[in-house]
C-alpha cells in the first residue's frame, strides 16, 4: 500500500533562511510524487512534481524539491524564507502501479516564517 | 478561466441525514477526486472519476458515493450522517487521461465545509 510521512508537524524559520520541509514515501511500484500548500480556509495549490527525469525540480514561488530514490524521501527546499510562505505544506504520492488514480497526503507540515 | 468550483460552501446537517456535495471542474479536465479532509489532518482520498466512469476509491464505508455527468462535473453524496463526517470536503480535477493520469498534477477547489450536529 502506498504511504506518505511527514515527520514534522511544524517548521519554524526566520525570514532570509533556508527551509527544508521533509517528506518520505512508500509505493510499491515507481512513484508520483507532489507538494501542494494550504493557506487558511482555502483549498490546496499545487507547487511541484516529480514524476521522471531530473532528480531536482523547481516549482512555483521559488520552491524545489529533491527526488532520492534510495532513502524514499521527496523534501521541499527554499533558499531563502519569506513570511508570506508561512503555511500548511502537504507531500502526496500517487503509485503507477494503482494506475496513478489513487493519492496519498501526508498529514501536512506547518511552516512559520518569522520576520 | 474559472477554477474548481464547489457548492455549497458551508453546510450543517443533522445525524442521519443525507446530503449531496457539488463540483464543477476546470473546462476541459475530465478527471474529479474528492477528498475529505478533517481538522489537522491530510486530505484523505475519497473516490476518482475520469469519463464518468469511478477509477479509484479510498477506504470509506458505502454511505459514501458519487457520480460524475456528462459535462464531467460531479456529486458527493453521504448517507446517514455521522458526527464524525464533520469534515472540509475537497473536489480537485486534473485532465487525466488513462495510462498517463498519474503525471498531471490537480487543481482543487476551496472545498465544502460540512457540520453534522
Amino acid at each position: 500500500a502506498q504511504s506518505v510521512a511527514q515527520p514534522e508537524d511544524q517548521v519554524n524559520v526566520a525570514e532570509g533562511n533556508p527551509l527544508t520541509v521533509k517528506c518520505t514515501y512508500s509505493v510499491s511500484g515507481n512513484p508520483y510524487l507532489f507538494w501542494y500548500v494550504q493557506y487558511p480556509n482555502r483549498g490546496l495549490q499545487f507547487l511541484l512534481k516529480y514524476i521522471t527525469g531530473d532528480n531536482l525540480v523547481k516549482g512555483s514561488y521559488g520552491f524545489e524539491a529533491e527526488f532520492n530514490k534510495s532513502q524514499t524521501s521527496f523534501h521541499l527546499k527554499k533558499p531563502s524564507a519569506l513570511v508570506s510562505d508561512s503555511a500548511l505544506y502537504f507531500c502526496a504520492v500517487r503509485d503507477s502501479n494503482t494506475g496513478g488514480f489513487k493519492t496519498i497526503f501526508g498529514a501536512g507540515t506547518r511552516l512559520f516564517v518569522k520576520a | 478561466d474559472a477554477g474548481v468550483t464547489q457548492s455549497p460552501t458551508h453546510l450543517i446537517k443533522t445525524r442521519g441525514q443525507h446530503v449531496t456535495l457539488r463540483c464543477s471542474p476546470i473546462s476541459g479536465h475530465k478527471s474529479v477526486s474528492w477528498y475529505q479532509q478533517v481538522l489537522g489532518q491530510g486530505p484523505q482520498f475519497i473516490f476518482q472519476y475520469y469519463e464518468k466512469e469511478e477509477r479509484g476509491r479510498g477506504n470509506f464505508p458505502d454511505r459514501f458515493s458519487a457520480r460524475q455527468f456528462p459535462n464531467y462535473s460531479s456529486e458527493l453524496n453521504v448517507n446517514a450522517l455521522l458526527l464524525g463526517d464533520s469534515a472540509l470536503y475537497l473536489c480537485a480535477s486534473s485532465h487525466g487521461q488513462v495510462g498517463h493520469h498519474a503525471n498531471t498534477e490537480a487543481f482543487f477547489g476551496q472545498g465544502t465545509r460540512l457540520t453534522v450536529v
